[in-house]
């Protein structure tokens, strides 16, 4: 059953403290994705991954970070420097060319208080 | 770089309603275009996409979307929702080329069917 697991699916942090949310998917795809959604604000892309070791920042990385050890898993850490930590992320794959769409888990809910 | 805009931020509709969506996209070259479907407790999953050909695209559910490049838009329909249609769906856009390209989404439209 091939696809995209995240976890875990809540998860509650107190502020100051970093958490590594895990992403790991089967589907053999090339290409990773982290995005953080809030109400009224879409998806906004956090880092993306094409190939192993390799990683670029996209449009709100600060206070986060990533690793691309192996090609199924793409794991991100909210470090205590983010500012408004508190989200729904989502963890998405794609074959990698543009025209095919993107994967996405069932998401993790974080809560940093 | 792109951006794209869904006007309507929440809809709703009695069933048997048709549904319109509206999507507007920025950028000065070829396009791929998307849009996604979050279910209440569900996975985001693709509805329907265009890359090329006939710009009218069919997608899953009775949905379809317009490609109109003059007008840089994508709107989503549906002849006649169902109950089973409320969710939230997003349009998102990707430059046109071979390999990677940042897709970019739209902030959301949310539409509850009311039966």
């Amino acid at each position: 059953d091939g696809g995209i697991t995240q976890s875990p699916k809540y998860l509650f942090r107190k502020e100051g403290q970093n958490v590594t949310l895990s992403c790991e998917q089967n589907l053999n795809h090339d290409a990773m994705y982290w995005y953080r959604q809030d109400p009224g604000q879409g998806l906004r892309l956090i880092y993306y991954s094409q190939i192993v070791n390799d990683f670029q920042k996209g449009d709100i990385a600060e206070g986060y970070s990533v690793s691309r050890e192996k090609k199924e898993s793409f794991p991100l850490t909210v470090t205590s420097a983010q500012k408004n930590p508190t989200a729904f992320y989502l963890c998405a794959s794609s074959p990698g060319r543009s025209e095919y769409e993107q994967y996405f888990g069932p998401g993790t809910r974080l809560t940093v208080t | 770089a792109q951006s794209v805009s869904q006007h309507n931020h929440h809809v709703i509709l009695s069933e048997a309603a048709s549904l319109e969506l509206g999507c507007n996209y920025s950028y000065g070259g070829t396009v791929n275009l998307f849009w996604y479907v979050q279910y209440p407790g569900q996975h985001l999953q693709l509805l329907l996409k265009y890359f090329s050909g006939d710009p009218l695209v069919k997608g899953i559910k009775g949905f379809e979307a317009e490609f109109i490049k003059s007008k840089f838009s994508f709107n989503l329909r549906k002849p006649s929702v169902q109950w089973s249609d409320t969710a939230e769906y997003f349009c998102a856009v990707n430059p046109s080329s071979g390999g990677y390209q940042k897709v970019t989404f739209g902030t959301g439209t949310k539409l509850q069917v009311i039966p």
